[in-house]
């Protein structure tokens, strides 16, 4: 069974930094592509970013309203990846998932979600 | 960025009726197109991907419809168990996008 556990949510003061972190069990971890996706408070879902395994290039990807701030990482040795947040602004609160499935297309298996609260 | 738009944002039915969710992308996303199910606190989860394949273990009563940039998510009878939200997602293009949400009542 495919398990997938965050890690490193909380407050935050704007222009802080947080870093979130995805345990993964279960799935062959060094072939999966892992993403990120948000959902802010009684919103719908918003895809954060990616990274490629490593021999499908190890490549990240992002949304515009992140690029440049966030970067996402990977530990295949742990098996984890990582969310790594900087400059945070009000509007980055929300639940952050981790989620991986059939690489480039579809997201087969999420994580509970990591809430991340902005404010001062 | 491809958008996704879905109708309606939210509907009321009777247990038993026949739901239907549409998805429309701003652009042929051809059948890169997955649907998930939200319940309220939990992390959505995977239904129909590619159109209309259905997910491991998701009841036949689900099923997933359309090509090109209109697609449909039907439930041909709805069940308590189905009161959640649904999104749909293109996989076609970066950044992924997904609808904005329809939430599913029992009227």
């Amino acid at each position: 069974e495919v398990q997938l556990l965050e890690s490193g949510g909380g407050l935050v003061k704007p222009g802080g930094s947080l870093r979130l972190s995805c345990a993964a069990s279960g799935v062959s971890f060094r072939d999966a592509w892992m993403t990120w996706v948000r959902q802010a408070p009684g919103k719908g879902l918003e895809w954060v970013g990616r990274i490629k395994s490593e021999s499908d290039g190890g490549t990240t990807d992002y949304a515009a309203p992140v690029k440049d701030r966030f970067s996402i990482s990977r530990d295949d040795s742990k098996n984890m990846s990582f969310l790594e947040m900087n400059s945070l602004k009000i509007e980055d609160t929300a639940v952050y998932y981790c989620a991986t499935g059939v690489p480039g297309w579809s997201f087969d298996h999420w994580g509970q979600g990591n809430l991340v609260t902005v404010s001062s | 960025d491809i958008q996704m738009t879905q109708s309606p944002s939210s509907l009321s039915a009777s247990v038993g009726d026949r739901v239907t969710i549409t998805c429309r992308a701003s652009q042929i996303i051809y059948s890169n197109l997955n649907w998930y199910q939200q319940k309220p606190g939990k992390a959505p989860k995977l239904l129909i991907h590619g159109e209309s394949s259905l997910q491991t273990g998701v009841p036949s009563r689900f099923r997933g419809s359309g090509s090109g940039t209109d697609f449909t998510l039907t439930i041909s009878s709805l069940q308590p168990e189905d009161v959640a939200t649904y999104f749909c997602q293109q996989s076609h293009r970066i950044p992924r996008t997904f609808g904005q949400g329809t939430k599913v009542e029992i009227k």
